[in-house]
């Protein structure tokens, strides 16, 4: 059974940069049947989108987002990561990273990571 | 404001039947592309309940279906328990320029009264 965890501090100061990991266990990031994504929850609200990564490195980004934003990929230690930069308290948010499938749905969630923006 | 339009609540009592719409647009669910719902248990990730409009993964009960018209969806839930407490979230793709990005809807609370 697929198992994702995020990873990463849970406090990050306004105008810096925002790191998380999400290492999978239980499957491959290197299968070519799944992209990698990132969604985010702000605290009593809905979910948004992120991104996603393809094991070839090609990522997509949500346009809101994307001039902050990197997702990368070490399919040797089979994680992917988040970096988002020049961060505000209106990016306090749970984060989840999930298995993307080929048919545009997440069928494996991680637990979530909470990270708060203050100083 | 989400693209994909969810009611922010709705509510049943058990064994009831009760659905939660997911209104879109010709750029997203009336563009072709499939309708996904996901179940979010309090203080618990979500959880795919329905993919491509009207399937269910392994080991969700036939009490939930989907299904897809036009430019909406609907999440139907019949014989409603106490346990069906929990935020439901649909989720689609908006075409933009030359590519498409996920979208999902506000999310919709189900109260079992």
């Amino acid at each position: 059974q697929v198992q994702l965890q995020e990873s990463g501090p849970g406090l990050v100061k306004p105008s810096e940069t925002l790191s998380l990991t999400c290492t999978v266990s239980g499957g491959s990031v290197s299968s070519g049947s799944y992209y990698w994504s990132w969604i985010r929850q702000p605290p009593g609200k809905g979910l948004e989108y992120i991104g996603y990564i393809f094991y070839t490195g090609s990522a997509n980004y949500n346009p809101s987002l994307k001039s902050r934003l990197t997702i990368s990929i070490d399919t040797s230690k089979n994680q992917f990561s988040l970096k988002m930069n020049s961060v505000s308290a209106a990016d306090t948010a749970l984060y989840y990273c999930a298995r993307h499938t080929k048919s545009g749905h997440f069928d494996h969630w991680g637990q979530g990571n909470l990270v708060t923006v203050s100083s | 404001q989400s693209v994909l339009t969810q009611p922010p609540s709705v509510s049943g009592a058990p064994g009831q039947r009760v659905t939660i719409s997911c209104t879109g647009s010709s750029s997203n669910i009336g563009a072709g592309y499939d309708v996904h719902w996901y179940q979010q248990l309090p203080g618990t990730a979500p959880k795919l309940l329905i993919f491509d409009n009207s399937n269910r993964p392994s080991g969700v009960p036939d009490r939930f279906s989907g299904s897809k018209s036009g430019t909406s969806a609907s999440l139907a839930i019949t014989g409603l328990q106490a346990e069906d407490e929990a935020d439901y979230y649909c989720q689609s793709y908006v075409r933009s320029l030359s590519t498409s990005n996920v979208v999902f809807g506000g999310g919709t609370k189900l109260t079992v009264l």
